[in-house]
């Protein structure tokens, strides 16, 4: 069974990092073809993809968001870090990550988290 | 990279078919074959419905079907039936090897 689960502060104060993990099981981050990805969605808006990380290392970011963005992996773990620099109040969202696996379905988020609910507040 | 442009709102009634589209540029929806649909109920994480513009999961119903016209892709919902109610989301790869979602739509259904 593929599942992802995400982990981090509920509530972080403007200006911080914010550190999200993501830790998997089910599936390998050294396969071949194997990408995981975060996705935000603030509250009652639209989906935003954040990162991506590759099975064999390759990084990409939001052109927006890159600055502030940092995807990292633990292969030995099978856990995936993403960092966010600067938090805003406007950073509050739920952030997902997902997988995606070219050789099950392409270039889509096949399986997701259930993702984690990020505050920004003083 | 600008967002994918969704309706806001669609509806239907049960029994009917409803589309709703999908509209990018030749950076993203235009450039690839790597349309994606996502379906997602309040409070729970998205749910992947259509991949590569037109291919469906294994478990998804068959009622549920994607196709692409140059910058703009289609998500239809045939039958439509009361547990098809929730938001649906685009996403397309781009050119710049990163994604980009749409807006998202509420189906509604009546």
């Amino acid at each position: 069974q593929v599942t992802l689960k995400e982990s981090g502060p509920a509530l972080v104060k403007p200006t911080q990092t914010l550190t999200l993990t993501c830790t998997f099981s089910g599936f390998s981050l050294t396969t071949s073809g194997v990408r995981v990805s975060w996705v935000r969605q603030p509250p009652g808006k639209a989906l935003e993809w954040l990162a991506r990380i590759d099975w064999d290392g390759d990084k990409f970011y939001s052109t927006s968001l890159k600055t502030r963005l940092t995807i990292s992996k633990d292969t030995s773990k099978n856990q995936v870090v993403l960092t966010m620099t600067n938090m805003d109040p406007v950073d509050t969202a739920t952030y997902y990550c997902a997988r995606i696996w070219t050789t099950v379905a392409g270039m889509s988020f096949d399986i997701w988290g259930q993702g984690t609910m990020v505050t920004v507040s003083s | 990279q600008s967002a994918l442009t969704q309706p806001a709102s669609v509806s239907g009634s049960p029994g009917q078919s409803i589309t709703i589209s999908c509209t990018g540029t030749s950076s993203d929806v235009g450039a690839y074959n790597y349309v994606s649909w996502y379906q997602q109920y309040p409070g729970k994480a998205p749910k992947l419905m259509v991949y590569d513009v037109t291919k469906r999961p294994s478990g998804v119903s068959n009622r549920f079907s994607g196709s692409k016209s140059v910058n703009t892709a289609s998500l239809t919902i045939s039958g439509l039936q009361a547990e098809d109610e929730a938001d649906y989301y685009c996403s397309s790869y781009t050119r710049s090897s990163t994604w980009v979602f749409g807006g998202g739509t509420k189906l509604t259904v009546l």
